[in-house]
């Protein structure tokens, strides 16, 4: 079964600074999906960014990239300046590729973005 | 459309009571999911429908939950005989069928609590 690791349970960072949100999963799949999503206080899923795992080219939505190896089994969120409103919980899944449509989730990482 | 909507959005019930949930999904998405998530975890999944078909069940689902999607609309998520282990936020999501996968959309979810 796949199981998806996130080890840093909490962090804290300043705005305008940068963070990297780590995550490593175990699968014997070739082609899969990775996420980031994120849970703001009001509980709402959001997803923040995307990953196919047949493609080198590590995704990048605005502030957010991703740090994707795949050989490693590491997926890692990288936040660039820092926003007050990223203060949230971060959540790494993943996906097969066809067949089950359902995610598996880390534990999640809470963020607390400090003024 | 404002998104996918569940109720009601807080639930105190006693043990040994049944409780009923509902999430209406974005209209045009035939792809529906239910998860778990309990204190300082992430979601798991428990259940996937596409269209009114319910086409995955997990383990976690046990006799005493049921979840329909009639008309492939709106869907229900009940539980019989609460128990205080049920407590947890319950998450529903829904996705279109498209292909492109571009991630779930979440509600902001049920919380139960079971006294």
């Amino acid at each position: 079964a796949q199981t998806v690791t996130q080890s840093q349970p909490e962090m804290s960072v300043q705005e305008a600074e940068t963070v990297t949100l780590s995550c490593t999963y175990d699968t014997s799949e070739n082609n899969y999906y990775l996420f980031w999503y994120k849970q703001p206080p009001s509980r709402q899923m959001i997803l923040v960014i995307r990953q196919e795992a047949y493609k080198q080219q590590n995704a990048t939505e605005n502030r957010f990239s991703v740090n994707f190896q795949k050989a490693a089994k590491s997926f890692s969120l990288k936040i660039s300046d820092s926003q007050l409103g990223d203060t949230a919980m971060y959540f790494c899944a993943y996906r097969r590729w066809g067949g089950s449509e359902k995610l598996v989730f880390g534990k999640g990482m809470k963020l607390t973005v400090n003024p | 459309d404002t998104g996918v909507s569940q109720d009601p959005r807080h639930k105190i019930t006693k043990r040994g009571q049944n409780v009923t949930f509902r999430c209406d999904p974005i209209s045009e998405h035939n792809r529906l999911y239910w998860y778990r998530q309990t204190l300082g975890q992430g979601p798991e999944f428990l259940t996937y429908f596409q269209n009114e078909a319910q086409l995955e069940k997990s383990r976690l689902l046990s006799d005493r939950f049921s979840a329909e999607r009639p008309k492939g609309s709106f869907s229900t998520l009940e539980i019989q005989r609460t128990e205080q282990g049920d407590s947890a936020m319950y998450l529903c999501a829904s996705s279109p069928a498209d292909g492109s996968y571009e991630g779930y959309t979440f509600g902001s979810g049920t919380r139960l609590t079971v006294v």
